[in-house]
């Protein structure tokens, strides 16, 4: 059974800070996602990674920055956090083979509040 | 115009009720789609692909409609348990992942 875990749940910020959101999948998957979810604008896809150091930009990059060291461990970094940066984050990853559109397998997410 | 879209409901129908919704994509070159299932203050999870025949799996029925560019979603005998947000996955040709376009969702609740 495919799992993949994020480091937090919750987690309150101060704008300004620099925050780190871990994502961990155990299946060898070859793609990792970032996503943020908010109320009535869906999903929307910050950041995409197809292996390891490969990565690329997604609808809503701005803000972010991400880090493939390894296979199994992709990291979403806010810089600088804003209070626009409050929201649901999940992570998610596929089995790839060129088909970064397979199935997708997410995470819990990690509710972020900057305050 | 959104580029996926969808009616956000809520649709609230007794169980035993078939209960039907559409998403819309506005790109003729979308190649693939996807149903996906959110519980409340949960992580989406696959409930379906949908395939240009038109696929069943159970009670659920999926269909594509590529002249009038939209997929539907069927439950057929709906139960409690059928209570969830369903969001439709739409990707654009490409090879990019930031063609992959979540709508915002349905939100279904099946009533006693």
């Amino acid at each position: 059974d495919v799992k993949v875990t994020q480091s937090s749940r919750y987690l309150v910020k101060r704008t300004g800070e620099k925050v780190f959101l871990e994502c961990v999948q155990d299946m060898d998957h070859e793609n990792m996602f970032w996503y943020r979810q908010d109320p009535g604008l869906g999903l929307r896809l910050i950041y995409f990674s197809y292996d390891v150091k490969m990565k690329e930009k997604g609808d809503i990059p701005e803000g972010y920055s991400v880090s493939r060291e390894k296979k199994e461990r992709f990291s979403l970094i806010l810089e600088s956090a804003s209070t626009n940066q409050t929201s649901m984050y999940l992570c998610a990853s596929s089995l790839g083979e060129g088909q970064p559109w397979s199935e997708q397998y997410f995470g819990p997410g990690t509710r972020l509040t900057v305050t | 115009r959104k580029e996926v879209e969808q009616d956000p409901g809520p649709f609230n129908v007794p169980e035993g009720a078939t209960v039907a919704f559409n998403c819309t994509y506005s790109n003729s070159a979308s190649q693939s789609f996807f149903w996906y299932r959110q519980d409340c203050r949960k992580e989406p999870k696959l409930l379906m692909s949908v395939y240009s025949s038109g696929n069943e799996d159970g009670r659920f029925t999926a269909q594509l409609n590529r002249a009038s560019q939209y997929i539907s979603l069927l439950i057929r005998d709906s139960k409690l348990s059928d209570s969830a947000t369903y969001l439709c996955v739409v990707n654009f040709a490409g090879s990019s992942a930031s063609k992959i376009i979540f709508g915002s969702g349905t939100r279904l609740s099946i009533r006693p």
